[in-house]
C-alpha cells in the first residue's frame, strides 16, 4: 500500500534554513505528481507546492515562492522541500502528499503523517 | 489565485442527521474539486474527487455535487466517526487552494 513518511522537521530560528524529506513507497516512482501541504497550529490547510511526475514542472504558493524549493529523486522515490529564509508564519505541520492522477494533476489521495516545523528565536 | 469560500464554518449535528456543506469558487473550476475529512492530530483523508466521485473505501453516505461554481458535500446520515473538520480543495489550476474548513461537532 502507499506510504509517505516525512522527516526533517524541528525548531529553527527565523531566517535560517531547513530541508524536509518524504520517503514514498507502494507505487511506481515517477508516476504521480507530489505535493507539500501545511497546517499552522489550530488553522486550516494551506497548499504549498507541487512537482510533476517527471520533475519538469514545479508550482508554488505565493507565500513561499522564492524561498522554498521542491524537488524529487525518483530513483529513490524521495520528495524534498528546501525551505530558506524561514519566518515565524512558516510554523506548521508539513504534509507530503501524492496526487491521485497518473501523469497529470488531480485530487490528493494519499498523505503522510506530517512533520512539525517551528520557527522561533 | 482562485478563492474558495466555505459555509458554514461550523455546525452542530446529531447522529443520523443529514449534513450539507457548501464551497464556492471565485471562478469556474469545472468539476475540479475534492472534499477532505480531517480529524484532530491526523492527516486529511480524501472523500470525494472530481466534485462527485467516491474513492474506494469511502462510505456511500458521502456524496458530492456541483451547480456552477457551487459545490456541496452531503452526509446522508451522520455517524459518530464523521465528527471532524471538512475542507474543499480546488485542483483546477495552480496554486491549488483550500476552503477555510467546516467543523462538524456533536449537538
Amino acid at each position: 500500500q502507499v506510504q509517505l513518511v516525512e522527516s526533517g522537521g524541528g525548531v529553527v530560528q527565523p531566517g535560517r534554513s531547513l530541508r524536509l524529506s518524504c520517503a514514498a513507497s507502494g507505487f511506481t516512482p515517477g508516476s504521480h505528481a507530489m505535493h507539500w501541504v501545511r497546517q499552522a497550529p489550530g488553522k486550516g490547510l494551506e497548499w504549498v507546492a507541487v512537482i510533476s511526475d517527471d520533475g519538469s514542472d514545479k508550482y508554488y504558493a505565493d507565500s513561499v515562492k522564492g524561498r522554498f524549493t521542491i524537488s524529487s529523486d525518483s530513483s529513490k522515490n524521495t520528495l524534498l522541500l528546501q525551505m530558506n529564509s524561514l519566518r515565524a508564519e512558516d510554523t506548521a505541520v508539513y504534509y507530503c502528499a501524492r496526487d491521485r492522477a497518473l501523469h497529470d494533476y488531480d485530487a490528493i489521495d494519499h498523505w503522510g503523517q506530517g512533520t512539525l516545523v517551528s520557527v522561533s528565536s | 489565485a482562485i478563492q474558495m469560500t466555505q459555509s458554514p464554518s461550523s455546525l452542530s449535528a446529531s447522529v443520523g442527521d443529514r449534513v450539507t456543506i457548501t464551497c464556492r469558487a471565485s471562478q469556474d473550476i469545472r468539476n475540479d474539486l475534492g472534499w477532505y475529512q480531517q480529524k484532530p492530530g491526523k492527516a486529511p483523508k480524501l472523500l470525494i474527487y472530481a466534485a462527485s466521485s467516491l474513492p474506494g473505501g469511502v462510505p456511500s453516505r458521502f456524496s458530492g455535487s456541483r451547480s456552477g461554481t457551487d459545490f456541496t458535500l452531503t452526509i446522508s446520515s451522520l455517524q459518530p466517526e464523521d465528527f471532524a473538520t471538512y475542507y474543499c480543495l480546488q485542483d483546477y489550476n495552480f496554486p491549488f487552494t483550500f476552503g477555510p474548513g467546516t467543523k462538524v461537532d456533536l449537538k
